[in-house]
């Protein structure tokens, strides 16, 4: 059974801070690793994607994975309160058909 | 350039109801993956169409059904309403197995 988990929060920082958000999975063989942004009542929103180890950074947002670890994370400098929002991480095994592997999200609220 | 939409927005039905959700992709997408998301949940997936076809199915049973048409929309279909099938539906769309683009959603009530 493929696992993703991440800290439900919620996570509070205030804004100009760095937010860091955490994820583990469970699926070795897991090859593709998204973060997507919700806002309530919205839908997920793809920001940021990484397929190798390191560090990948776009704009204010920077991922991380560490596929020894398991381990991906994603920093968000300057944090702005438009922010604030459900981070879901989710995993996508080997190439061919699969479907994406979400965690429950981080609630991350910026404070002015 | 449209990107994901769907219809409806939101619908209601009765336990033991029938339901179809639509899904029209993103402009140069070919694949389409449906996922159902409870309140302060994760999105789980339901099923991906390529080509016309079932590509791969998650934990779901049989009552949830889907099409992919030739222009490679799709149709999630849903028999037997039960009141734990409420839900947002979501629908991503993909070029082949590349990242994967969410529309708007379904809210689905079921009473």
């Amino acid at each position: 059974q493929k696992e993703v988990e991440q800290n439900s929060g919620p996570l509070s920082v205030p804004e100009g801070a760095i937010a860091s958000l955490n994820c583990t999975y469970s699926d070795r063989v897991s090859q593709s690793f998204f973060w997507y942004r919700q806002y309530s009542g919205k839908s997920p929103e793809l920001i940021m994607s990484i397929y190798s180890n390191g560090d990948k950074e776009d704009g204010r947002f920077t991922a991380q994975l560490n596929k020894a670890s398991q381990y991906v994370s994603l920093l968000i400098r300057d944090s702005q309160p438009s922010d604030s929002a459900t981070y879901l991480c989710a995993v996508k095994s080997g190439g061919g058909a699969d479907g994406l592997t979400f965690g429950k999200g981080t609630h991350l609220i910026i404070q002015p | 350039d449209a990107g994901v939409t769907q219809s409806p927005t939101h619908l209601i039905k009765t336990r033991g109801q029938q339901v179809t959700l639509r899904c029209s992709p993103k402009s140069g997408h070919d694949t389409v993956s449906w996922y159902q998301q409870a309140l302060g949940q994760g999105p789980q997936f339901i099923f991906q169409y390529y080509e016309e076809e079932e590509r791969q199915r998650g934990n779901f049973p049989d009552r949830f059904s889907g099409h992919q048409f030739p222009n490679y929309s799709s149709e999630l279909n849903v028999n037997a309403l039960l009141l734990g099938d409420s839900a947002l539906y979501l629908c991503a769309s993909s070029l082949e197995d590349n990242e994967q683009f969410f529309g708007p959603g379904t809210r689905l009530t079921v009473l």
